[in-house]
């Protein structure tokens, strides 16, 4: 059980358009979903905690107006990355918290990003 | 501030035993999480600690010193395969997960 799916896994477009990911809770049901960036060889960073009907809390330094996510429902939430830039390369991952458990987050697998 | 600190890398050899520590300052405390995560994958769940002492989950334990902010992930019977980054995470008084920088191990036969 827990299961967190991502799509898609990777994904390369040119710099100015804009890519959405998918992140879904296969077999449960997420209040919270977390959106991370991780650079290469660097620890994760929290870009910022979704929550379903409601606006999403962004860390600081990350801008929501490039960084959209929405949390329609409790086993989807989706990040578009708008007009994505070269320095937006990541390896984006997306986290889901169970309804009954303030603690544990299961991660997806990932999705690498690669703007030409 | 919130602060977690970890070596950044380790070297062991395969058979061998090793200790990755932890230690963490945060604001408020609800427990602390060991992933490990292989180059270019997402991290999976190694453990979670809230109460003070050891908890054994196979050839992996972890330990936690809630009144030294310290924690410890202790590998055994080392194999290839554990060659990974292991990351240390503090959930603090809103369930908020922070994050060490992790530690990259490396298994040497």
């Amino acid at each position: 059980g827990a299961v967190v799916s991502q799509h898609p896994s990777r994904v390369i477009c040119k710099s100015g358009t804009s890519v959405k990911i998918e992140c879904r809770s296969l077999d449960f049901q997420a209040t919270t979903m977390f959106w991370y960036r991780q650079f290469p060889k660097q620890s994760l960073m929290l870009m910022a905690t979704s929550n379903e009907g409601s606006k999403a809390t962004y860390e600081q330094g990350v801008e929501k107006d490039k960084f959209l996510i929405n949390h329609a429902s409790l086993t989807l939430s989706t990040l578009t990355v708008t007009s994505a830039h070269p320095e937006d390369s990541s390896f984006y991952i997306c986290s889901a918290r169970l309804m009954a458990s303030y603690n544990e987050q299961f991660f997806g697998p990932g999705t690498r990003l690669t703007v030409l | 501030g919130q602060n977690i600190d970890q070596p950044t890398e380790m070297t062991a050899t395969e058979g061998a035993i090793v200790q990755i520590n932890c230690t963490y300052q945060t604001s408020g405390f609800n427990g602390l999480f060991w992933y490990q995560q292989h180059a270019g994958e997402a991290p999976t769940f190694l453990s979670y600690n809230v109460l003070d002492g050891l908890e054994e989950k196979g050839r992996f334990s972890s330990f936690l010193s809630r009144s030294k902010g310290y924690s410890y992930l202790l590998l055994k019977e080392l194999q290839m395969k554990d060659s990974a980054s292991y990351l240390c995470a503090v959930s603090d008084s809103n369930y908020q997960l922070i994050w060490g920088a992790g530690t990259k191990l490396i298994i040497k036969p």
